[in-house]
């Protein structure tokens, strides 16, 4: 089974708007990190956000929060007030406590376009 | 300051060629990693150095060689590389927290052409 699974290859959002990116994750390890990632057409993979595994709050950073669901493993990722910049692919990540250093594992990923 | 850099940012090849892609961070970060991605797909985890040991190998072919010269360098040496190798090829780098928050930052990337 795969252990990050997003479902949506491709979405498209009116600028503006918020969009969610899902992301569901499978694992039997207590403690792991999540991660979501954007990769813009120039290739670069830039960090967005972070959700730990005993975290209770919902990751925010700026226009960018994550809404953890822990008992569905689901870790989906909002953009508020999209932007044409925001066009990208995003991948969601998993860092898993019980893995070799530094591995983690990525979803297949979404591809973003803002509409104007 | 939050930047990886990677030289060259393209790189055409033959097949009997040997080059090499370099990486560096001044994060003082632990773990760097290696990547290969084709395009529309996620990347591919190739090498991790953590603490300048060589810890996760993933299968691949002897034609990629890595090195980690020291904590913020690290080179990948290329060798008789077939077509089907032509990527972009991410460095990445991070603290190596197990378990926790251990984001990882990437450089622009290489991208190679193997003709």
């Amino acid at each position: 089974a795969q252990k990050i699974t997003q479902t949506q290859p491709g979405m498209f959002v009116q600028e503006k708007e918020a969009v969610t990116l899902d992301c569901t994750y499978d694992t039997s390890d207590q403690s792991y990190g999540l991660f979501w990632y954007k990769q813009p057409s120039s290739g670069e993979m830039i960090f967005l956000i972070y959700q730990g595994s005993y975290d209770e709050q919902n990751a925010t950073e700026g226009r960018y929060s994550l809404n953890f669901q822990k008992a569905r493993k689901s870790a989906n990722l909002v953009i508020s007030a999209s932007q044409l910049g925001d066009s990208a692919m995003y991948f969601c990540a998993m860092r898993e406590s019980s893995t070799n250093a530094g591995k983690s594992t990525f979803g297949d990923g979404t591809t973003l376009t803002v509409k104007p | 300051d939050t930047e990886v850099t990677q030289t060259p940012k393209h790189l055409v090849m033959g097949m009997t060629n040997k080059k090499s892609l370099k990486c560096e961070q001044h994060m003082g970060h632990r773990a760097m990693y290696w990547y290969k991605q084709k395009a529309k797909k996620p990347p591919e985890l190739m090498f991790v150095y953590s603490y300048e040991k060589l810890s996760i190998n993933e299968s691949v072919p002897s034609r990629f060689s890595p090195e980690c010269p020291n904590s913020s360098l690290l080179n990948l040496h290329l060798h008789a590389l077939q077509p089907e190798d032509s990527a972009l090829y991410l460095c990445a780098s991070s603290q190596d927290n197990a378990g926790g928050r251990d984001e990882q930052y990437f450089g622009p990337g290489t991208r190679l052409t193997v003709t």
